[in-house]
């Protein structure tokens, strides 16, 4: 069975930063594009980046570009999202996804999240 | 990359079918095959319903349908249960690479 296990969230003041851990299990880690999606608290999904299954290639959305970066440590199944120069509107719950089989990739499944909440 | 457009609220009873509109732009919906759909519960983190406009997950109930037209993709829901009452959001690969999500839309079940 697929499990992923968000962690590192908290409360960060505007400027800080922060790094989320993602721990993948059930599935061959390296294989497969990951993501990461944001939802602010009662807002709608908004994809932050992805990717590649080897590390070489990431993607990501201009509200984050230059001040987030994806990485991931397939010896360890760990996916990562460093953020820096964070902004209130950088708070919510950020969750991982393992890309599908095919390409360009659909996000299945989904771990629970970690909450990030950027205050003073 | 401004979000894709759903309508706020959908409402069916139970059996009834219902539709969700997916409007985007000759660059993400309408520049290719690559739409899915994800629902989610109160609390809970997204499931994949649908992906590649039309194409169901293994697990996923036939119930579930999709389609697109131009820019608008759609997911129906036939034989509307209780258990479907969720937030549903559409996305879309784009032509530059990224991926963009709609605004999402809450389903009732009366």
């Amino acid at each position: 069975e697929v499990q992923l296990l968000e962690s590192g969230g908290g409360l960060v003041q505007p400027g800080g930063s922060l790094r989320l851990s993602c721990a993948a299990s059930g599935f061959i880690f390296h294989s497969y594009a990951m993501t990461w999606v944001r939802q602010a608290p009662g807002k709608g999904l908004e994809w932050v980046s992805t990717i590649s299954g080897g590390g070489g290639t990431t993607y990501y959305a201009d509200s984050v570009k230059d001040r987030f970066s994806i990485s991931r440590d397939n010896s360890k199944n760990t996916l990562y999202l460093q953020m820096n120069s964070l902004r209130a509107e950088d708070t919510a719950v950020y969750f991982c996804a393992k890309g599908t089989d095919y390409y360009p990739p659909s996000f299945d499944p989904w771990g629970q999240g970690t909450l990030v909440i950027v205050s003073s | 990359q401004s979000a894709l457009t759903q309508p706020a609220s959908v409402s069916g009873s139970p059996g009834q079918s219902i539709t969700i509109s997916c409007t985007g732009t000759s660059s993400d919906v309408g520049n290719n095959k690559y739409v899915s759909w994800y629902q989610q519960h109160p609390g809970k983190a997204p499931k994949l319903m649908i992906y590649d406009v039309s194409n169901r997950p293994s697990g996923v109930s036939n119930r579930f349908s999709g389609s697109k037209s131009g820019n608008t993709a759609s997911l129906t829901i036939s034989g509307l249960q209780a258990e479907d009452e969720a937030d549903y959001f559409c996305s879309s690969y784009t032509s530059i690479s990224t991926y963009v999500f709609g605004t999402g839309t809450k389903v009732t079940v009366l």
